[in-house]
């Protein structure tokens, strides 16, 4: 499977953008890019996916670039309940097989945003 | 409220105890996920439910015994646990196994410790 790469921590101010990059130099055409996070005492929260174009959702924003070997997401404004672990996931798109949906999570970005 | 509720959040054992851990979703999904996360380290997948049909056992040891009796309730039964087995262990849910762009919903998980 592919890898993604993420720097260990971040910090923020809270009502500021907070940008989280991810690199996947490795990624494959089918491979869908998917973020994931995981507040403190909680299982991980499903945040936003794309493929190939960037993507809004009420929670985020995903910007994709053009060679698909990075990509970042967007918090518009970080409040306090954004501190929490983000996770880049490829999940391969050539579902036959031995895919079975995984989710291969690494260690991710902390984030920390302050008051 | 997630969907995807686990029952107990918490449990201490000791090393010769038999107990089980409850997963149920409220989704109408038709996957259901084991995943062990212990300190320090990335989420692992230990076994992976397609309507209620086990479809991988990730090298898990035969002491966790997962069942999945019917497409919206999964089960993982324990013996005879190690003291390295104490870890949070999460219980996921999608709509079914081979969606790429599907995200998968977890429930807040349960602390187990082993005494």
């Amino acid at each position: 499977d592919a890898k993604t790469t993420q720097p260990n921590s971040m910090e923020s101010n809270e009502e500021e953008p907070v940008h989280l990059p991810c690199n996947h130099s490795t990624i494959s055409g089918t491979d869908y890019i998917h973020w994931y996070r995981q507040l403190p005492s909680q299982g991980p929260e499903y945040v936003i996916h794309g493929l190939t174009s960037n993507v809004n959702n009420r929670m985020a924003s995903l910007a994709i670039a053009e060679d698909r070997k990075s990509s970042t997401l967007i918090l518009h404004r970080a409040t306090l309940r954004d501190a929490a672990v983000y996770y880049c996931i490829l999940r391969p798109g050539n579902a036959g097989g031995t895919s079975y949906g995984k989710l291969t999570f690494g260690q991710g970005t902390i984030l920390t945003v302050h008051p | 409220e997630t969907g995807v509720t686990q029952t107990p959040r918490h449990l201490v054992m000791g090393m010769t105890n038999k107990k089980s851990l409850k997963c149920e979703q409220h989704l109408g999904h038709n996957a259901m996920y084991w995943y062990k996360q212990s300190a320090k380290k990335p989420l692992e997948l230990m076994f992976v439910y397609s309507l209620e049909e086990r479809v991988e056992n990730n090298s898990v040891p035969s002491r966790f015994s997962p069942e999945c009796p019917n497409s919206s309730h999964l089960f993982l039964h324990l013996h005879t646990l190690q003291p390295e087995d104490s870890a949070l262990y999460l219980c996921a849910s999608s709509q079914d196994i081979q969606g790429a762009n599907q995200p998968q919903h977890f429930g807040d998980g349960t602390r187990l410790s082993i005494l």
